[in-house]
């Protein structure tokens, strides 16, 4: 079975400071697809970032990068310069084959001014 | 093009009544997927629908039920609600391409039905 880890209920960073967050997943199947949304508190979820496992390059999208080391089996996301507005839940989910979308538990950001 | 809507977004209702709640995919997405919040689950998977076929189907009694039409939109219904039923009900939108393998498809989600049951 599929399983997506994030250890971190909850962090703080300074406004146009860098932040990780942390993912860890665990799956036996080679091919899987890995993504991270945010969660603002009107609750939809914004898609951020998606990473494939047999892609070689790590994902890029403006501010959002996702840092993939296959071997450990993570898919931290990272923010850079982070805005007020970028305090959110956020979720990484992992999906392989035609299997559900798995979520783990998320972790809640704060960005202070 | 316009994302994915739901409605409605807000509803209350008290136990033992049912509810039914629509979700319009994006244009072309074919694949929809239904998901529940909670404080105490997080995000757990109801069922997702691609074609008017259901494709996968979460662990939730038999009281949650949904179908989807054969112009994509979906609909999830709840009999005999329950206090545990009160949820934020998440639904999301693919486009599966050939449909061979769907690991790599993005699902967007529209913003939710907030259901409290009193």
């Amino acid at each position: 079975a599929q399983k997506i880890t994030q250890t971190q209920p909850g962090m703080f960073v300074q406004e146009k400071e860098a932040v990780t967050l942390d993912c860890t997943y665990d799956t036996s199947d080679p091919s899987y697809g890995l993504f991270w949304y945010k969660q603002p508190s009107s609750g939809e979820m914004i898609f951020l970032i998606y990473q494939g496992s047999y892609d070689q390059q790590n994902a890029t999208e403006g501010r959002y990068s996702l840092n993939f080391q296959k071997a450990r089996k993570s898919a931290n996301l990272v923010i850079s310069a982070s805005q007020l507005g970028d305090s959110a839940m956020y979720f990484c989910a992992m999906r392989v084959g035609n299997t559900p979308l798995v979520f783990g538990k998320g972790t809640r950001l704060s960005v202070i001014a | 093009k316009a994302g994915v809507t739901q409605t409605p977004r807000y509803l209350i209702k008290t136990r033992g009544q049912q509810v039914t709640l629509s979700c319009s995919p994006i244009s072309g997405h074919r694949s929809v997927s239904w998901y529940q919040q909670t404080p105490g689950q997080g995000l757990q998977f109801l069922f997702e629908y691609f074609s008017e076929t259901q494709r996968n189907k979460g662990n939730f009694p038999g009281r949650f039920s949904g179908r989807q039409f054969s112009n994509s939109r979906s609909e999830m219904n709840v009999s005999t609600l329950e206090l545990g039923d009160s949820a934020l009900y998440l639904c999301a939108s693919t486009d599966p391409g050939t449909g061979a393998t769907i690991s790599t498809d993005t699902q967007y989600f529209g913003p939710g039905t907030r259901l409290t049951v009193l």
